[in-house]
């Protein structure tokens, strides 16, 4: 499969479980994105890395989200104390880096994990 | 931060007839714009692709315009068919770094037989 894999495709839990996506790019991609995306909405940027470095992480992503990418290739988004306003479409994408002026910079997205909290 | 407004939200033409979706960005920062589009429970694809550098770009039935004085940009797409139906997505970035790419909140297009 050379495309944006995303796991679990869906995923239901009680308000205040933990929750676990994770997201295999596509082989050789540097950078790595996670959106999040409501019903009625555009992709919210949530955070970035760069090969294993988190480079930045948006406002949106409260101390109950943690992402990491610890070999530079799978990354994992991990949500503590769920709430039911974190129920989403968690979108992945990565893309590879290219220099400036090249096609490089396109990013591909996976599926998506929809979460429902109960 | 960046601010990027699209219009219309929904947008119903005939078979054959013309679609124009317009998104305004606010940073000047942004050099980048993309479009997606987004089939029902599928993933966002990119379907074009415009730099600031560059007023207009053409993909066969699909255009992007830009305007970068005025901030804002463009999606055309000529002799639409039923399979154009689907929600697309404007966005503006930094060239240098799409994926910190801020979207539009979609145009949902329905193309009537």
């Amino acid at each position: 499969d050379t495309g944006v894999s995303q796991n679990p495709r869906h995923k239901i839990t009680k308000r205040g479980q933990n929750v676990t996506f994770r997201c295999d790019p596509i082989s050789e991609h540097n950078r790595l994105y996670w959106y999040r995306q409501t019903l009625g909405q555009g992709p919210e940027f949530l955070t970035y890395f760069q090969n294993e470095a988190q480079l930045e992480k948006s406002r949106l992503l409260s101390d109950r989200f943690s992402a990491e990418r610890p070999k530079g290739s799978f990354s994992t988004l991990e949500i503590q104390r769920t709430e039911q306003g974190d129920s989403a479409m968690y979108l992945c994408a990565s893309s590879p880096l290219g220099k400036e002026g090249g096609a490089k910079n396109i990013q591909y997205f996976g599926a998506g994990t929809r979460l429902s909290v109960l | 931060g960046e601010n990027v407004e699209q219009h219309p939200s929904t947008l119903s033409v005939q078979e054959g007839d013309s679609a124009v979706i317009k998104c305004t960005y606010s940073d000047s920062a942004s050099n980048y714009f993309p479009w997606y589009k987004q089939e029902l429970g599928k993933r966002p694809q990119l379907i074009i692709d415009i730099r600031s550098n560059v007023g207009e770009k053409k993909d066969q039935r699909i255009a992007v315009t830009l305007n970068k004085t005025a901030k804002h940009f463009s999606l055309h797409i000529t002799e639409t068919q039923p399979e154009d139906s689907a929600v697309y997505f404007c966005a503006a970035s930094p060239y240098t770094n799409a994926g910190k790419s801020t979207f539009g909140d979609g145009t949902t297009l329905t193309v009537k037989p």
